[in-house]
């Protein structure tokens, strides 16, 4: 069982360039969202879904795109990447109901020179 | 503002000490209080508490939440250097909407 799976694990971009973060899981767990973590700040929330087809907004969505085709992938896209994107990248399902728990991916370092 | 503060930010202890690593919340329609350990890569989970004073436990870690005065501990005894990471405490809200502590960075020194 792979349960978050996260890729790249690290990438390096220039100011400007766009690319996509992925993100698969195989808990069949509805509820998947994307983080970011800063030195000496707590995760904040980038975008989550609650299914396929349903995305929303978390604290710091802007300069980042979601979409949810399946409840299997929730790719994070940065449309033109900028030096204060520059952080670790989490992405997170949750089983919900009694089992209200954030499984994590590896993570995802990016630098935005 | 739904916020999570934990103390102390960071810590250095040496193998054997106990430590004790703690969380405050003001929060909203509160659910739950989970803790997790962070090393080099991803957090993984340790406790969900979500009734005062039930103690839980695994291992020499221990945890347990006051939701009258809205805090919670960690508690490591004997502590090891396996233990060194950061710890995370993080309120579940309606729905499922997580705060995250800025977590306390704990080193155990052998």
């Amino acid at each position: 069982n792979a349960g978050v799976t996260q890729t790249p694990k690290f990438q390096v971009l220039k100011t400007g360039q766009s690319m996509t973060l992925q993100c698969a899981q195989d808990m069949n767990h509805e509820y998947m969202s994307w983080y970011r973590q800063d030195p000496g700040m707590g995760l904040r929330l980038i975008h989550y879904s609650v299914g396929a087809g349903i995305t929303d907004q978390g604290e710091v969505p802007n300069g980042y795109n979601v979409s949810r085709s399946t409840t299997e992938d929730f790719p994070l896209r940065l449309l033109s990447a900028a030096p204060s994107q520059t952080s670790v990248y989490f992405c997170a399902t949750n089983g919900g109901g009694g089992a209200n728990v954030l499984t994590f991916g590896a993570g995802s370092r990016l630098t935005v020179l | 503002e739904d916020k999570v503060v934990q103390s102390p930010l960071s810590l250095v202890v040496h193998e054997g000490d106990t430590v004790t690593l703690n969380c405050s919340y003001e929060v909203t329609n509160f659910r739950s209080l989970l803790w997790y350990k962070q090393e080099k890569k991803a957090p993984t989970f340790l406790f969900m508490l979500t009734s005062s004073g039930i103690e839980k436990k695994s291992g020499r870690l221990s945890s347990i939440l006051d939701k009258k005065e809205l805090f919670s501990i960690l508690n490591i005894t004997a502590t090891q250097t396996g233990d060194s990471a950061v710890y995370l405490c993080v309120g579940l809200l309606n729905g499922q909407n997580f705060v995250f502590g800025p977590g306390t960075r704990l080193s155990v020194l052998p």
